[in-house]
């Protein structure tokens, strides 16, 4: 059984900076691409950005909310991921999800992490 | 972008009720699909995906359908533990986008 657990969540003044992890066990992880996925208090979902397997090139692809403010990054031997988070705003205020990816679509969610952004 | 637009935003409805939903693209996204459910305080999860096919352990009642820019996803008999939010999305370009979701409350 996959599982995925997110951790590193919190409360962060704007401007500061977060790092969120995601572990995953159950499946290969090494050759999974992953995502983020956040969602507003009371909101929709948004896709933040992918991370592609080491042997797909490793790219990452990001939402323009967070492209150049936010990392995802992976560490195989750890079977974990990471989203690192810089120059927070309130709007990024939500639950973050560490999603699998299989075949274009969300197939295994973590249980989601809450980031808040206030002064 | 794609834009996925769904309606209703709501539904209320009985135990045994068929609900539809329906999710519409900005432009054709073949039948990269998905649609999810998520219960309050819950993450998502995965019925449907590539527009018609079941996931693993999800129940038959639910079905998906459509290609293109209009989708369905048809719950034929309701149940209590269906009363959730659900969310398409599209997987055809990046940036990854899903719908305002629709709520199915009890009516």
């Amino acid at each position: 059984e996959v599982q995925v657990v997110e951790s590193g969540g919190g409360l962060v003044t704007p401007g500061g900076s977060l790092r969120l992890s995601c572990a995953v066990s159950g499946f290969s992880f090494s050759h999974a691409w992953m995502n983020w996925v956040r969602q507003a208090p009371g909101k929709g979902l948004e896709w933040i950005g992918i991370i592609k397997s080491k042997s797909d090139g490793g790219t990452t692809a990001y939402a323009a909310p967070v492209k150049g403010r936010f990392v995802i990054s992976r560490d195989d031997s750890k079977n974990t991921l990471y989203l690192q988070m810089n120059n927070l705003q309130t709007d990024d205020r939500g639950i973050y999800y560490c999603t699998t990816y299989d075949s274009y679509f969300f197939d295994s969610w973590g249980q989601g992490m809450l980031v808040t952004v206030s002064s | 972008d794609i834009q996925m637009t769904q309606s209703p935003s709501s539904v209320s409805a009985s135990v045994g009720d068929r609900v539809s939903i329906t999710c519409r693209a900005s432009q054709g996204i073949s039948s990269l699909l998905a649609w999810y459910q998520q219960k309050p305080g819950k993450a998502p999860k995965l019925l449907i995906y590539a527009a018609s096919s079941l996931q693993s352990g999800v129940p038959s009642r639910f079905s998906g359908s459509g290609s293109g820019t209009d989708f369905i996803l048809t719950i034929s008999s309701l149940q209590p533990e269906d009363f959730a939010t659900y969310f398409c999305q599209q997987a055809y370009s990046f940036p990854v986008t899903f719908g305002g979701g629709t709520k199915v409350e009890i009516k």
